[in-house]
């Protein structure tokens, strides 16, 4: 089976801040792991993804994720933030073995000015 | 870039009726997929197709079905819209490559009165 867990419903951020929105997960095998963002009434749009190498990955938008393995997470970071970037963030994990991808139930992120 | 086309982003019917939502990606993907979100809950899986005239059942199945008649479309069937499936829809694309991630439409919000 594999599940991914977004611990935090909102995550409140002010500008210029740094933010961190945390993802875990649970496969049986090495995960492959995406994070998504949702702005709204709007479809999801992908950010950023690991698949193997190295652990910081840089995606869209001057996010970037960590993935640990021993930790089993993969928290999504920006050094900065923006009002733009409130928006719901979604983690997604699969297992290699299996065909379909596994979302948490998003976080909320709201960037203060 | 890769288009999802969802036709219909509102649609409003009542009790009963038979709803058609339809998704065309434009870049001769494989792999195709619906799911609802609903707030609190994440995304969750209906159904997906890996090829023309085929499909798979998701984590959430009933009271839908979905067909697959060309490579490029993929319809979300509710055979008799019930009030609980008063939701947003959102439709999904990915090509081949196993690691690669999925394409979202902009989703579809359906109202059942």
């Amino acid at each position: 089976a594999q599940s991914v867990a977004q611990p935090e419903d909102q995550v409140n951020v002010a500008e210029g801040n740094p933010l961190t929105v945390k993802c875990t997960y649970s496969v049986s095998g090495n995960p492959y792991l995406f994070w998504y963002v949702q702005y709204p009434n709007r479809g999801l749009q992908f950010l950023l993804k690991y698949i193997t190498g190295d652990n910081l990955v840089k995606g869209s938008y001057g996010f970037e994720a960590e993935f640990n393995k021993s930790q089993t997470s993969f928290h999504l970071k920006k050094p900065s933030a923006l009002v733009s970037d409130s928006a719901l963030y979604f983690c997604a994990v699969r297992d290699p073995g299996y065909s379909t991808l596994t979302f948490g139930k998003g976080t909320m992120l709201l960037v203060s000015p | 870039d890769v288009k999802v086309t969802q036709s219909s982003r509102y649609l409003v019917k009542r009790t009963g009726e038979k709803v058609f939502l339809e998704c065309v990606q434009d870049m001769d993907h494989e792999n195709m997929f619906w799911y609802r979100q609903d707030p609190g809950l994440g995304l969750r899986l209906i159904y997906f197709s890996y090829d023309v005239k085929m499909k798979e059942k998701g984590d959430i199945p009933e009271g839908y079905s979905v067909s697959r008649e060309k490579k490029e479309r993929f319809s979300l069937i509710l055979e008799s819209a019930s009030t609980n499936q008063t939701s947003m829809y959102l439709c999904a694309s990915r090509g081949t490559v196993n690691t690669g991630e999925l394409f979202f439409g902009e989703g579809s919000r359906l109202t059942v009165l």
